[in-house]
């Protein structure tokens, strides 16, 4: 199985700025990397597709980079409905999700 | 729009079989593939496994022997079986339509359905 770990698990910070968030594979997974976004009672909305691919509708404030092992979501400059919880999931071999970095306010 | 929607009993006793069923609209259900998915707050989200039309499956390993998935194009549904469940079962259920795009990802999900496993 591959396993997805995500870091931070939490981060406080403010609306404005610029957030950075880890995904790590235990095996490379090139870029069969999607990141989702969920807010509490809802199901995850895709943000980023194929590691850096912005799924139509997403702000561009969103971008993914990576491939291999490790990726990176950014959100350049955070808005007040970006707080959310957020999950990394490969589909290289399989189907596995994160455990989930919640971005709260400072 | 494409919409899908969970139904199914929201309480399973232990031991016996979960039962969901996803409605399609909005999509022709010979597209893509259908899939299930489930988050409990142990666990987190788990991908449970997929189905084209055609009736191809494809499962999580650690659930295989415990999972059915089947399709029924003429009411464009799709559904899921666990057999064998217990309180490591209780999870909110989503079924998602997988999309390919240089990854495979869920760009449509049903709101979920809370399945508790209590008798």
């Amino acid at each position: 199985d591959i396993q997805m770990t995500q870091s931070p698990s939490s981060l406080s910070a403010s609306v404005g700025d610029r957030v950075t968030i880890t995904c790590r594979a235990s095996q490379s997974i090139t870029t069969y990397l999607t990141w989702y976004q969920q807010k509490p009672g809802k199901a995850p909305k895709v943000l980023i597709y194929a590691a850096s691919r912005l799924q139509s509708g997403v702000p561009s404030r969103f971008s993914g980079s990576g491939s291999g092992t490790d990726f990176t979501l950014t959100i350049s400059s955070l808005q007040p409905e970006d707080f959310a919880t957020y999950y990394c999931q490969q589909s290289y071999n399989a189907r596995t999700f994160g455990q989930g970095t919640k971005v709260e306010i400072k | 729009q494409v919409q899908l929607q969970e139904s199914g009993p929201g309480l399973v006793k232990p031991s016996e079989t979960l039962s969901l069923t996803c409605t399609v609209s909005g999509d022709s259900i010979t597209s893509n593939y259908w899939t299930w998915i489930r988050q409990s707050p142990g666990k987190g989200l788990e991908w449970i496994g997929n189905i084209f039309y055609s009736g191809s499956t494809n499962y999580q390993p650690s659930l295989e022997s415990r999972v059915t998935i089947s399709v029924d194009t003429s009411k464009s549904q799709f559904s899921l079986k666990v057999t064998s469940v217990t309180a490591a079962d209780t999870a909110v259920y989503y079924c998602a339509r997988q999309r390919f795009g240089g990854s495979y990802y869920f760009d449509h999900w049903g709101q979920g359905t809370l399945v508790t496993v209590s008798s």
